[in-house]
């Protein structure tokens, strides 16, 4: 059972330059999330999906895009990519909601480590 | 507002000592709490959970939690500590219905010999 899987595990970008990170999870779960950790300050939420075609920002959104066309596959898009973003970036998934399955927790893919230079 | 601390940053514990790990939130609702973990390279896995009941719940690895609610806190412990267990340990508060967890900025444990 392969879980929440991301790719590319790590990545450099020059400034200015766009890219997707990709995330895919085989748990059949209604959400999903991106998460940035930073050193000393916890993980952030940037993005989430509680479904197909419905996105919606979380806490540091800006210099981000979504999109959820499949339950399967959340990826993220930078577009015009900064120093800022240098950071490691989780993908996450769960089930919650009115489902009468409720994981109660998310489950975590290993990570995008993404530096901008 | 809403928030995480965690007030010890890094920690340092001899194998087969015992641990505490603090944590302490605030929250406006009825909070559920967690206790990640996270070994080098590697993504975040569960320790455990409180979302209702008994206030002192179990988890994986041998560790435990303690949810007070008149003190804002859900401090992880853990009576004998492997080598394995270095880590870093993040708690989280958040809805039980969205997922959308607010995570403290992580305490990374070391262990020594």
């Amino acid at each position: 059972n392969a879980g929440v899987t991301q790719t590319p595990k790590f990545r450099i970008l020059k400034i200015g330059q766009s890219m997707t990170l990709q995330c895919a999870q085989d748990m059949n779960h209604n959400y999903m999330y991106w998460y940035r950790q930073d050193p000393g300050m916890g993980l952030k939420l940037i993005y989430y999906s509680v479904g197909a075609g419905i996105t919606d920002k979380g806490e540091v959104p800006n210099g981000y895009n979504v999109s959820r066309s499949t339950t399967e596959d959340f990826p993220l898009r930078l577009e015009l990519a900064a120093p800022s973003q240098t950071s490691v970036y989780f993908c996450a998934s769960g089930s919650f909601g009115s489902r009468s399955f409720n994981t109660g927790e998310l489950f975590f893919g290993e990570g995008s480590r993404l530096t901008v230079l | 507002a809403q928030s995480v601390t965690q007030p010890d940053i890094h920690i340092t514990v001899s194998e087969g000592a015992s641990l505490e790990l603090r944590c302490n939130y605030s929250y406006g609702a009825t909070p559920y709490l967690f206790w990640y973990v996270q070994s080098p390279g590697q993504g975040l896995q569960l320790l455990l959970k409180y979302f209702s009941g008994d206030t002192l719940v179990q988890g994986i690895k041998g560790f435990e939690a303690e949810f007070k609610r008149s003190q804002s806190s859900f401090n992880l412990r853990k009576p004998s500590v492997h080598w394995s267990d270095a880590a870093e340990y993040f708690c989280a508060v958040g809805p039980r219905n969205t997922g959308k967890l607010i995570f403290g900025q992580g305490t990374t444990l070391q262990v020594k010999p």
